[in-house]
């Protein structure tokens, strides 16, 4: 069954510290994804990797960086964690770069940041 | 750019009734079409999709026909059960992989 882990389900951070969200896919997926869920807006992507050691902006990048050392980890960094990052936030998986792929997610981390 | 438009929640339907969550888009090109559901306490995951003009996704009881001229892609059930409330997302996919989401539709039934 395909799987999608992340770190936390809830976290609470102070602002300016450093945040770490983890993500784990066990499908041997090649594309990942972090996107954040706020009402009204629907989901937004933030970054997403074709492949280790690779990544590309998505719509909203600022304030974020990501990490993708493994094939299997994805980690979307919060260098500074502000309030208007107050969020929810999702990790997405893909087998590969073909057309109408379908995304598998994971439960989401909703972050308060305070 | 590209967008999606769906209807304002929430909906509040009674079991059995009939379902319709209306989906717009703005594209350039013809992009694939999705709906994704998102249960209380879960991550998105895919219900259906259509990937040109004409083709009908269909999945638990749930249709959606891609439709160019309306540029539309509403989602439809014939009769909903409780277990059906959730919150629903229409996507659209901006060149590959790269997915742009509507505000996300809640649905309740009650029995």
């Amino acid at each position: 069954d395909v799987k999608v882990t992340q770190s936390s389900r809830y976290l609470v951070k102070r602002t300016g510290e450093k945040v770490f969200l983890e993500c784990v896919q066990d499908m041997d997926h090649e594309n990942m994804f972090w996107y954040r869920q706020d009402p009204g807006l629907g989901l937004r992507l933030i970054y997403f990797s074709y492949d280790v050691k690779m990544k590309e902006k998505g719509d909203i990048p600022e304030g974020y960086s990501v990490s993708r050392e493994k094939k299997e980890r994805f980690s979307l960094i919060l260098e500074s964690a502000s309030t208007n990052q107050t969020s929810m936030y999702l990790c997405a998986s893909s087998l590969s770069g073909g057309r109408s792929e379908t995304q598998y997610f994971g439960p989401g981390t909703r972050l308060l940041v305070l | 750019g590209d967008s999606v438009t769906q209807m304002e929640g929430p909906v509040t339907l009674s079991e059995e009734a009939f379902l319709t969550i209306n989906c717009t888009y703005t594209a350039t090109g013809y992009p694939s079409l999705f709906w994704y559901v998102q249960y209380p306490g879960e991550g998105l995951q895919l219900l259906l999709k259509a990937t040109k003009a004409d083709d009908k996704g269909s999945n638990k009881g749930f249709e959606a026909t891609y439709r160019k001229e309306t540029t539309s892609f509403h989602l439809e059930k014939g009769s909903v059960q409780v277990s059906d409330s959730a919150v629903y997302f229409c996507a659209l996919e901006q060149g590959a992989q790269k997915l742009v989401f509507g505000q996300g539709t809640r649905l309740t039934i009650n029995p």
